[in-house]
């Protein structure tokens, strides 16, 4: 089984902030890293795929990037709207998914 | 635009079979340009994939649910559904159905239904 760790489980910011969310991969997993945003009360929304691909539609403050088996989503200029959970998923075998960071004011 | 729609029972008592369904609209299941599937979510928890369905048939099991998990089709109805068998408290969560990004199993998920909650309990 491929783990994802994922860091930190909570972050607190304010509205303008850069922020980044880590992900660490247990196994070798190529680009196959994607990233979704989960509000209260609703599914999950892709964000990122490929490592770095931007969904549709998905601001450009928001990026991602890789370093060897780390993984990172970047938030240039937190909004009110970003203040969410954000989980990362692998899919090189499977799906396996990140316990997911809470961000918060 | 695709939607995706889960629809079952909210209850089922332990040791029974979790039974539900996604309806699927603004795209056809037997295209072929998807797979289709399931991911689970415990109320304050992560995500978890359950498995993945090809309009043939074909499917794929997380291997984590030992083999209590069988996913089916209905392209008629454009439809797919997870049965989840011998269910414990542990298998509280919110249900998701969701299209996988293209025709290989271990892709991305770009459309999600707005999911179910599933309690188990007597």
């Amino acid at each position: 089984d491929i783990q994802m760790t994922q860091s930190p489980s909570t972050l607190s910011a304010s509205v303008g902030d850069r922020v980044t969310i880590t992900c660490r991969a247990s196994q070798h997993i190529g680009p196959w890293l994607a990233w979704y945003q989960q509000r209260p009360g609703k599914a999950p929304d892709l964000l990122i795929y490929k490592t770095s691909t931007l969904n549709a539609g998905v601001p450009s403050r928001f990026s991602g990037a890789a370093s060897g088996s780390e993984f990172s989503l970047t938030i240039s200029s937190l909004q009110p709207d970003d203040f969410a959970t954000y989980f990362c998923q692998q899919y090189e075998t499977y799906q396996t998914f990140g316990q997911g960071t809470k961000v918060e004011i | 635009q695709v939607q995706l729609q889960e629809s079952g029972p909210g209850l089922v008592k332990p040791w029974e079979t979790l039974s539900l369904t996604c309806t699927v609209s603004g795209d056809s299941i037997s295209s072929g340009k998807s797979y289709w599937g399931w991911v689970r979510q415990p109320p304050g928890k992560g995500l978890e994939w359950a498995g993945s369905i090809f309009y043939t048939g074909s499917a794929y099991y997380n291997p984590s649910f030992k083999g209590r998990v069988t996913i089916s089709v209905d392209t008629s109805k454009n439809q797919f559904s997870l049965k989840l068998s011998s269910v414990t408290a542990a298998d509280t969560a919110f249900y998701y159905c969701a299209r996988v990004s293209s025709s290989v199993p271990r892709d991305y998920f770009d459309y999600w239904g707005q999911g179910t909650l599933v309690s188990v309990s007597s």
